[in-house]
């Protein structure tokens, strides 16, 4: 099984830089993805992590720990729009031909205010 | 292109009827996921289908059956409808080409059970 934690609520100023926590206890592990969710939408794909290091796109970067079991998102340059939930999840190990499993931690809501 | 299409958005049943709802993944997408999620938690998995057969279930209830057609869009039915079931329930589709594919999720239906 798996289990992913996130911390529920931060708050951060526009125009700094928030760095979103996931840590994660699974059986089996094919990579790690950070999804944006705002409120009453669907998730948005953000970054996908499966080697250890740092994965920068634009704004946003996202960095890999597989033996500490840990990931983190990293918000820069803040902005309002960036206010939503943003979601760690975990892919199952291969388990047969075309099978495709994400096990979701419960989103930790950011708040930007000015 | 269209995205993932859900129908319909909004939804109110009785305890103990039963609900269809529908998916149409992205075009050229093989694999369609289901996944339920409840207010202030993260999306957790239902179903997965690839090819039209089923690739994996989560821990639902029997009450909970999901199917893919030719045209690989996708049904989730639940009988015997409970409180509990309220939710938003999310489609997704996935290429799977690769193994940072990531899932492309629907606006969801928002179904209430009263």
């Amino acid at each position: 099984g798996q289990n992913i934690d996130q911390p529920t609520e931060m708050t951060a100023t526009e125009g700094a830089i928030v760095q979103i926590n996931c840590t994660y206890q699974t059986s089996g592990f094919n990579g790690l993805f950070w999804y944006q969710q705002h409120a009453g939408e669907a998730p948005t794909f953000l970054s996908y992590n499966v080697l250890d290091g740092l994965e920068e796109k634009g704004r946003f970067s996202s960095f890999l720990s597989r033996s500490k079991g840990y990931s983190y998102l990293l918000l820069k340059e803040l902005q309002m729009k960036d206010s939503a939930s943003y979601l760690c999840a975990v892919r199952d190990a291969y388990s047969g031909a075309g099978s495709y499993q994400l096990t979701f931690g419960k989103g930790t809501k950011l708040s930007v205010i000015p | 292109d269209a995205g993932v299409t859900q129908s319909p958005t909004h939804l109110i049943k009785t305890r103990g009827q039963h609900v269809t709802l529908r998916c149409s993944p992205i075009s050229g997408h093989k694999s369609v996921s289901w996944y339920q999620q409840v207010l202030g938690q993260g999306p957790q998995f239902i179903f997965q289908y690839y090819e039209k057969e089923e690739r994996g279930r989560g821990n639902f209830p029997d009450r909970f059956s999901a199917r893919q057609f030719p045209n690989y869009s996708s049904e989730l039915n639940v009988n015997a409808l409970l409180l509990g079931d309220s939710a938003l329930y999310l489609c997704a589709s996935s290429t799977l080409d690769r193994v940072n594919s990531p899932l492309h999720f629907g606006n969801g239906t928002r179904l209430t059970v009263t």
